[in-house]
């Protein structure tokens, strides 16, 4: 009974490199949120998909960022040329989207920690 | 525009009881949430009002007002392992897609 799988769970990279980072949602949750969260903050809304399909961007930086949620495979979030500035941990949540309120529930990932060198 | 505001940080002994507050302004509500962080964690899923009152779950339970968009989860016989950092969050609207917002957490420091 697996839960949101992510990995890497620490993955450290220098700047201008590119750093892929991998969600494989709950079993039977069809909903991907990818959040963002700087140390000692709270958690920031980056993108919201479903399979093939990416809903709301409006939180994620125009440039240099990217995600997907491919029909087969994980979620990715992409962050290309990478700047010490995207040092965060990157969560990813799944939701099974059905009726309302508490089934709405996102489960969290353990995260990715991005280090930039 | 979206805003929460918790206190940034509590603390409390062992055994004791401890409320942290959550006041809301938001375009669109259906319901609060409320999440437990302990460093280097993934947010876990801890209650859900929709409703106005109080919901109860073991040790822990939330409370919601509507008219006052304000929240609280109360934490009762606290133990060190509650040491963590506790997130409310809005669900905007009931179904679906739901972009919610999260607090900025408050920190809770249990001692002994």
């Amino acid at each position: 009974n697996a839960g949101v799988m992510q990995n890497p769970r620490h993955l450290v990279r220098r700047r201008g490199q590119e750093a892929r980072l991998r969600c494989s949602p709950m079993k039977g949750h069809s909903h991907v949120y990818w959040y963002r969260q700087l140390p000692e903050e709270g958690l920031k809304f980056m993108v919201y998909l479903q399979k093939e399909n990416i809903i709301d961007e409006s939180g994620m930086p125009k440039e240099r960022f990217s995600a997907e949620f491919p029909k087969e495979g994980p979620s990715i979030l992409r962050i290309q040329q990478v700047v010490r500035g995207d040092s965060a941990a990157y969560f990813c949540a799944s939701s099974s989207g059905t009726a309302g309120g508490a089934s709405d529930t996102q489960y969290f990932g353990p995260g990715t920690r991005l280090t930039v060198l | 525009g979206q805003s929460l505001e918790q206190p940034s940080e509590v603390t409390a002994v062992e055994g004791a009881i401890v409320q942290i507050n959550c006041t809301y302004q938001t375009s669109g509500f259906y319901g609060l949430s409320w999440y437990q962080q302990h460093d280097g964690g993934a947010p876990t899923f801890l209650s859900y009002n929709a409703l106005d009152g109080l919901e109860e779950t073991g040790r822990f339970s939330s409370f919601l007002s509507r008219s006052d968009s304000y929240g609280y989860l109360l934490l009762q016989e606290l133990q060190m392992k509650d040491s963590a950092s506790y997130f409310c969050a809005v669900l905007p609207n009931s179904g679906g897609y739901q972009k919610v917002t999260f607090g900025t957490g408050t920190k809770l420091q249990v001692i002994p």
